[in-house]
């Protein structure tokens, strides 16, 4: 069965701290991806990695890093957390684009507040 | 621009009560289209991909069908338990998806 995990379901942090979001994924795909998901705005992607060490910029990246030292791991970091960006998260895998297979499976989410 | 609209935003419906949700979308080169279905507080849940008009694909009692320029979900005799927010999506500049904003259906006993 296919699994991402992430650190937290739950993290309540203080404005201007430095946050870490964790996501594992068990599928030995080559993709990962981390979105921010609000009402009404929907799934909007902040960063991709389509390899060890590689990123792409997503349509929302301000505010935001990310480190992909191995290839099950991908990390998201607040590097000065601001009320703005109390969201839920979600990290996803996926097999690259190559015909068929290449659904994005998503992890359980991290609720963040920051206040 | 590539983009991609549900529609309903919302739907209420009786159990047993079968009904249909869209997902047009204004893409160049269409790869496939997935559903997903989200629970309040989780993470999206892979359902279906569509690759090619005409596709058809089967889940308990959820249909999912394609044509060139959108996509339905039909839900046959639904109970309680398949309220959930459906999303659809379509990728876009290599592996990357766009999301519509999804149909958020409540089924009533």
């Amino acid at each position: 069965d296919v699994k991402v995990t992430q650190s937290s379901r739950y993290l309540v942090k203080r404005t201007g701290e430095k946050v870490f979001l964790e996501c594992v994924q068990d599928m030995d795909h080559e993709n990962m991806f981390w979105y921010r998901q609000d009402p009404g705005l929907g799934l909007r992607l902040i960063y991709f990695s389509y390899d060890v060490k590689m990123k792409e910029k997503g349509d929302i990246p301000e505010g935001y890093s990310v480190s992909r030292e191995k290839k099950e791991r991908f990390s998201l970091i607040l590097e000065s957390a601001s009320t703005n960006q109390t969201s839920m998260y979600l990290c996803a895998s996926s097999r690259p684009w190559g015909g068929q297979g290449y659904e994005q499976y998503f992890g359980p989410g991290t609720r963040l507040t920051v206040t | 621009e590539d983009q991609v609209t549900q529609s309903p935003e919302a739907l209420r419906l009786q159990e047993g009560e079968s009904s249909s949700l869209n997902c047009s979308y204004t893409v160049s080169g269409l790869r496939g289209l997935f559903w997903y279905r989200q629970d309040p507080g989780k993470g999206p849940e892979f359902l279906f991909t569509l690759y090619s008009a005409g596709e058809e694909k089967e889940k308990e009692r959820l249909k999912a069908t394609l044509t060139k320029k959108e996509s339905f979900l039909h839900i046959t005799a639904p109970k309680p338990e398949d309220s959930a927010t459906y999303l659809c999506a379509v990728p876009y500049n290599t592996d990357k998806l766009i999301f519509g904003t999804g149909t958020r259906l409540q089924v009533f006993p």
